[in-house]
């Protein structure tokens, strides 16, 4: 069965200090792999797909990295409004269909 | 302007009442779909629909019956509404580009089944 696993569940950062969420996953035939930020009360909000291994995206303080059997989003320097739950999802080729993880919760503390 | 929107934005209503939630979107994507977010904010697909037609149904009580009228909404509608279908529930939609695909997300409708 597909799987994605996110770790830590919660994290707690200090403002300026950089860390790294991870997701792992068992989805064969990888399609794409997806992160979303989610804010309190509101809808995940669209961050990056990665296709292959190797691949990188930058946005802001966020880089996404993509491995075969993992994802790493790193966040250099957070600030306060970085605090957010952090979604990592995976599709499998030939289907639309996501399977998400559950979630890290960041909390940035100024 | 918003790209995904549902309606209502809350939702509370007394076990084995039907109800109907709204989604429309504005980005002239094919496809869309229903996830339910639970109390432990864990997202599961339910339905995806392309071009009006139901592609993804994940194992989901017969009581939810999604509707499609255009490529531009996507309803879900709930009989018998049980307690443990308190949730809130989230409309999205998606295109496959030569740029790749992206998911966006409606703001969710939080269901209270008392």
């Amino acid at each position: 069965e597909d799987q994605v696993t996110q770790s830590p569940e919660a994290l707690r950062l200090q403002e300026g200090e950089s860390s790294s969420l991870n997701c792992s996953y068992t989805v064969s035939g990888l399609r794409g792999l997806f992160w979303y930020r989610q804010d309190p009360g509101k809808g995940p909000e669209f961050l990056f797909t990665l296709y292959s291994a190797g691949e990188e995206k930058e946005k802001e303080r966020l880089k996404a990295t993509l491995t075969k059997k993992e994802s790493f989003l790193h966040i250099t320097a957070p600030k306060p409004e970085d605090s957010a739950t952090y979604l990592c999802a995976a599709s499998q080729g030939g289907s639309e269909k996501l399977v998400f993880g559950k979630g890290t919760k960041l909390t940035v503390n100024p | 302007d918003t790209a995904v929107s549902q309606t209502p934005k809350y939702l509370v209503t007394q076990m084995g009442n039907d109800k109907s939630i709204k989604c429309e979107q504005n980005l002239g994507h094919d496809t869309m779909y229903w996830y339910k977010q639970d109390s432990k904010k864990f997202l599961k697909i339910m339905f995806s629909y392309n071009n009006k037609e139901l592609i993804i149904n994940e194992t989901v009580p017969n009581r939810f019956s999604p509707k499609s009228p255009d490529k531009a909404h996507l309803n879900l509608h709930i009989n018998s509404l049980e307690l443990g279908d308190s949730a809130v529930y989230f409309c999205a939609s998606s295109q496959f580009t030569t740029s790749g695909e992206t998911q966006y997300f409606g703001p969710g409708t939080r269901l209270l089944v008392l």
